[in-house]
Formats: structure tokens, sequence, C-alpha cells
């Protein structure tokens, strides 16, 4: 139980372009999603939390405008990168909690999307 | 924020040798996995151990609340656990559940 599903797990894009990135939660809802960066060699980073029906919540330095996050439902939350540029590729993974367990409960996460901006 | 220093951060072994990788952090937590990432990227949780001690075959970790660490020994290595190891620690911080991630330990495990 308890899959988070992330889709595409590869995408190439051209500079200044858009991409759109899902997170599912197949078997369990999740009020809560997080999106988590990592560059190549480094750990990850957590970006920011996603909110169902309510604005996300974004760590310190990550642009809001840039990283468009929507939680419209209990099961899927959409991150889009905006005009993408090169220094955005990266490991993009997201998270989630089962609802109503995550305060003592294991974070569950998809398996990443790997995006390259030429 | 909370810290999380993982060590050693590399660490080559032989095949069948035994490890143990460290996760210290720097204030109370009340969620702390460790992950296997492999080649793909692909994070493979190995425990859930906020507190106490976990087996899963090769595998087990011990979580001293108290005293901010956790550990993670490797028995009987094999190539496939080759890869990085990383320790995550969870706290409320206004409200909410937030996870960290340590640095990572690459392990290589040769033949």
């Amino acid at each position: 139980g308890a899959v988070v599903s992330q889709h595409p797990s590869r995408v190439i894009c051209k500079s200044g372009t858009s991409v759109k990135i899902e997170c599912r939660s197949l078997d369990f809802q999740a009020t809560t999603m997080f999106w988590y960066r990592q560059f190549p060699k480094q750990s990850l980073m957590l970006m920011a939390t996603s909110n169902e029906g309510s604005k996300a919540t974004y760590e310190q330095g990550v642009e809001k405008d840039k990283f468009l996050i929507n939680h419209a439902s209990l099961t899927l939350s959409t991150l889009t990168v905006t005009s993408a540029h090169p220094e955005d590729s990266s490991f993009y993974i997201c998270s989630a909690f089962q609802t109503g367990s995550s305060y003592n409960s294991p974070l569950h996460f998809g398996n990443g999307t790997r995006l390259t901006v030429t | 924020g909370i810290q999380v220093e993982q060590s050693p951060p590399d660490l080559i072994l032989q095949e069948g040798a035994n490890s143990t990788l460290r996760c210290n952090f720097s204030d109370s937590v009340n969620n702390l996995q460790w992950f296997h990432q492999n080649p793909w990227g692909q994070l493979i949780n190995l425990f859930y151990i906020p507190s106490g001690t976990k087996q899963n075959g090769r595998l087990s970790a011990t979580t001293v609340a108290t005293e901010r660490y956790s550990l993670l020994y490797i028995s009987s290595s094999q190539t496939t656990d080759s890869g990085v190891y990383f320790c995550a620690v969870g706290s409320i911080i206004q409200g909410a559940q937030k996870l960290v991630f340590g640095q990572g330990t690459r392990l290589t495990i040769n033949p």
C-alpha cells in the first residue's frame, strides 16, 4: 500500500517552455504533499508543501511564480516549472503522508522526474 | 531549522563486509527514515524508525532519540547494496511536518 505515482519519469524541454509534473497517491488520500528537488550528487531539498484546496507553502529561496503548485484533489498535486531554463534541470521528487497520519508515520515518495532543459 | 549530519560521506568496501552508517540530528524529531537511492534515482524506504531498533534481513537500524542519532547497519554487503543512503528526519514546524534530508553516505561495494 501507500503508493505514490509520479509522471513523467523523464522530460526534455526547450528553454522558455513550461513543464507540468504530476504526483498521485494511488491507494490513499493525501491532504498534504511535498515537492523536493535534487541536483546531481547532492541531497534532496524541500521546495514546497502542497495543501489540498489551499495555497502551497514555499521554502525560502524558491520562486513561487516559477514553480506553480496545484493540489486540486486529495490524490493529485501538480508542479509546473514555468519558463524553464537550463539551471532548472534537476531531479524532482514528490512525496505524501497518508491523510490523518502525518505526524507519526512514514513519508511515501514517488519515483521522481528528471527534467532536462536544453 | 533542524540540522542532519551523516557520516561517513563515502564508504568503499569489499563484498561480504559489514558497515555502519551514522545520522546525527540537532533537535527532537518525531520522524526518522532511512532511504537507499538507487542509480535511477528511486528512493527505497528502508526503515521508518523515530526510536528503537528494527531489522529487515541483512539491514537493521537503531535510533536513540534522547541522544539524537541513528545508525544503519548493513551486514554481509552485496554489490547491489551500492548507492547513496539518506537519513531524513521530521519535526513539526509551525504545525506542519517537514522532512529534512542529510547529505547522504555514498556506499560502494566492490566484488
